[in-house]
């Protein structure tokens, strides 16, 4: 069974280009969840997705960022004119279906960005 | 807001030391507690968990108990190994299904 997979592991963008962050849940997972992590500290919630829905996004910068998880295919987050400080390592979590606090979110190997 | 404190690293040990790695937290509700781990490279793979007071989560020989009464969730294990140099992260969750971790604590084990 293969865990959460993300790609790609490094991009290095320009500032002012896009970048488009991939990440494919374990199977049978239907919740995503997205987090950074600056240098030297800890991950920072960004969203939490469900097929076709937005649950949680309280932790996404109000501009340039936003994040999809569509019916078929890897959800994905998308920053715009990145700048600088948006350099960090991205990580995405999945988790299945279901209610209860027992839950355990399975982390992907992330995507480190930086922009140049 | 939500919050989680872990004491700063770099923790460094020799090889079959005990080891302590302090978390405490704030939070609204009573929070799942849990113990992420990050070797170099990699994601994050949970290490252990708790969802309720005197809960004591354990997996390969680390434990760490829900302590309500003091806010706690300190990581332990009786005798370290190279193995497990790696960053350690406390996180909790309200419920929310959102984890707010602390800053990580790197452990570093000598032979």
């Amino acid at each position: 069974n293969a865990g959460v997979m993300q790609n790609p592991r490094h991009l290095v963008r320009r500032r002012g280009q896009e970048a488009r962050l991939r990440c494919s849940p374990m199977k049978g997972h239907s919740h995503v969840y997205w987090y950074r992590q600056l240098p030297e500290e800890g991950l920072k919630f960004m969203v939490y997705l469900q097929k076709e829905n937005i649950i949680d996004e309280s932790g996404m910068p109000k501009e340039r960022f936003s994040a999809e998880f569509p019916k078929e295919g890897p959800s994905i987050l998308r920053i715009q004119q990145v700048v600088r400080g948006d350099s960090a390592a991205y990580f995405c979590a999945s988790s299945p279906p279901g209610t209860g606090v027992s839950y355990e979110q399975y982390f992907g190997p992330g995507t480190r960005l930086t922009v140049t | 807001g939500n919050s989680v404190t872990q004491m700063e690293g770099p923790v460094t040990l020799s090889e079959e030391a005990f080891l302590t790695i302090n978390c405490t937290y704030t939070a609204t509700g009573y929070p799942s507690l849990f113990w992420y781990v990050q070797y170099p490279g990699e994601g994050l793979q949970l290490l252990l968990k708790a969802t309720k007071a005197d809960d004591k989560g354990s997996n390969k020989g680390f434990e760490a108990t829900y302590r309500k009464e003091t806010t706690s969730f300190h990581l332990e294990k009786g005798s370290v190994q190279v193995s497990d140099s790696a960053v350690y992260f406390c996180a909790l969750d309200t419920g929310r299904r959102a984890l707010t971790f602390g800053s990580g604590t790197r452990l570093q084990v000598q032979p």
